[in-house]
């Protein structure tokens, strides 16, 4: 089966970079996803890696390191705009996504 | 804009009476999914087709069934609705299986209540 664990809230300021961690355990593992779900709204696809490195789309940033099962994304110049949820989802050779729990940002003035 | 549409936004059924969820795709994808999601939780997945293929996880309860009369529709039929049925349901569609440099687009989802 597949676990993924990452944390459950983050808080931080507008302008600030803020990093979210997701460590993962899977059989199949081909690649690691993040999504953004406002409250109330559909998840939207923000980034995805398949290999080692750092994959970057404008402010946004994702990282993954497969022999450490291990990825981040990484939020910068923080807007007000960018408090929602955040999920990092194991994609794997079956065609399935599996979705970690999650991880609420808020940011504050 | 091509999208992914989900009909009702809202829906209310009562304990036991069944209810359909409706998704349809202007993508033109050859994968739809079904995900439950209950609140501050992760979407959890019920089942996806690809094409007419129809693959059932292995946990998602018998209650739970889906039809797939065409590449653009796709239906989630819940037999007997239970209090713990209550949740958003998602509608998420990929253009090739197994190609997961293909990200999901999601619908915006129907939020099921029970009463």
């Amino acid at each position: 089966g597949q676990s993924l664990e990452q944390p459950s809230e983050v808080t931080a300021v507008e302008g600030a970079i803020v990093q979210i961690n997701c460590t993962y355990q899977t059989s199949g593992f081909y690649g690691l996803s993040w999504y953004q779900q406002h409250d109330g709204g559909a998840p939207t696809f923000l980034s995805y890696n398949g290999l080692d490195g750092l994959e970057e789309t404008g402010r946004f940033s994702s990282f993954l390191s497969r022999s450490d099962s291990y990825g981040y994304l990484l939020l910068q110049e923080l807007q007000m705009k960018d408090s929602a949820s955040y999920f990092c989802a194991v994609n794997t050779n079956a065609g399935k996504s599996t979705f970690g729990d999650g991880t609420t940002l808020t940011v504050k003035p | 804009d091509a999208m992914v549409i989900q009909n009702p936004r809202y829906q209310v059924t009562q304990f036991g009476k069944p209810v359909t969820l409706s998704c349809s795709q202007t993508l033109n994808h050859n994968v739809m999914y079904w995900y439950q999601q209950k609140s501050s939780q992760a979407p959890k997945l019920l089942f996806h087709y690809y094409d007419k293929d129809f693959n059932n996880e292995a946990d998602t309860p018998d209650n739970f069934q889906s039809r797939r009369p065409n590449t653009s529709f796709c239906f989630l039929d819940i037999r007997s609705p239970g209090l713990g049925d209550a949740a958003m349901y998602l509608c998420a569609t990929s253009r090739v299986k197994a190609d997961p440099n293909q990200p999901q687009h999601f619908g915006d989802g129907t939020r099921l209540s029970i009463l």
